[in-house]
């Protein structure tokens, strides 16, 4: 069965410095996600990705936080400058339209 | 605006007991989707349920079944003789059917708790 996957599965970074997180959505799908889950919270929308472009982003995904589908098949979130609230795990997911896979997540830690 | 409401935050069942999950959503879309996701301790989503917003349908999975009531908002899940595999963070989730992408928004889940 066609899968999502995110690497690192984890990542320990040091406040202030950059991170990316990569994602392989599943190849015939169209639109991608970033969600967010702070550990023991809810899971909560960071963005999405469609056509080449944002269609829509949540108040968390500020100025910080960037998207990129690089070479048309990976799909990556940038921290540029992380802060200790970022640590969290982070979900990549993929859906043909409504259907959603979810990619085993990143569990990033800011230290 | 959308949301998604989990009012039981942990319950705890002996093992063969059945456990019901609430699950209830507010949104002003006609159309729209309705998911349950599993979350185990090793942190993964597992996906379980679609149900969109004209299929009032109920429907079991084996142990699994869930009750969607349009008219209460309500889309519970209930597990039937429950296991100790079964333990894990349960989470309902709700997409709004729109052009262009829809994005789920989630509950703050309801960690089960199985007892052996």
């Amino acid at each position: 069965e066609p899968e999502v996957t995110q690497t690192p599965s984890h990542q320990v970074t040091q406040m202030g410095q950059e991170v990316i997180l990569r994602c392989v959505p599943i190849s015939n799908h169209l639109y991608f996600y970033w969600y967010r889950q702070i550990l023991g919270q809810k899971v909560e929308f960071l963005v999405s990705f469609y056509n080449n472009e944002i269609s829509e982003k949540s108040e968390i995904f500020d100025d910080q936080f960037s998207v990129e589908r690089p070479d048309g098949s990976n799909f990556t979130l940038k921290i540029r400058s992380t802060k200790l609230e970022d640590s969290a795990m982070y979900f990549c997911a993929s859906s043909p339209n409504y259907g959603y896979t979810f990619g085993s997540g990143t569990r990033l830690t800011v230290v | 605006a959308q949301k998604v409401t989990q009012a039981q935050t942990e319950i705890s069942v002996v093992e063969k007991e059945d456990v019901t999950l609430d699950c209830v959503y507010e949104t002003r879309d006609t159309t729209y989707y309705l998911f349950w996701y599993k979350q185990p301790p090793s942190g993964e989503l597992v996906f379980l349920i679609r149900r969109n917003s004209f299929d009032e349908q109920n429907e079991i999975s084996g142990r699994y079944s869930w009750n969607f009531q349009k008219s209460t908002s309500s889309f519970n899940f209930t597990i039937t003789a429950s296991q100790v595999v079964d333990s894990a963070v349960y989470f309902c989730a709700l997409s709004e059917a729109r052009a262009g992408a829809n994005n789920l928004f989630f509950g703050t889940g309801t960690r089960l708790t199985v007892i052996p």
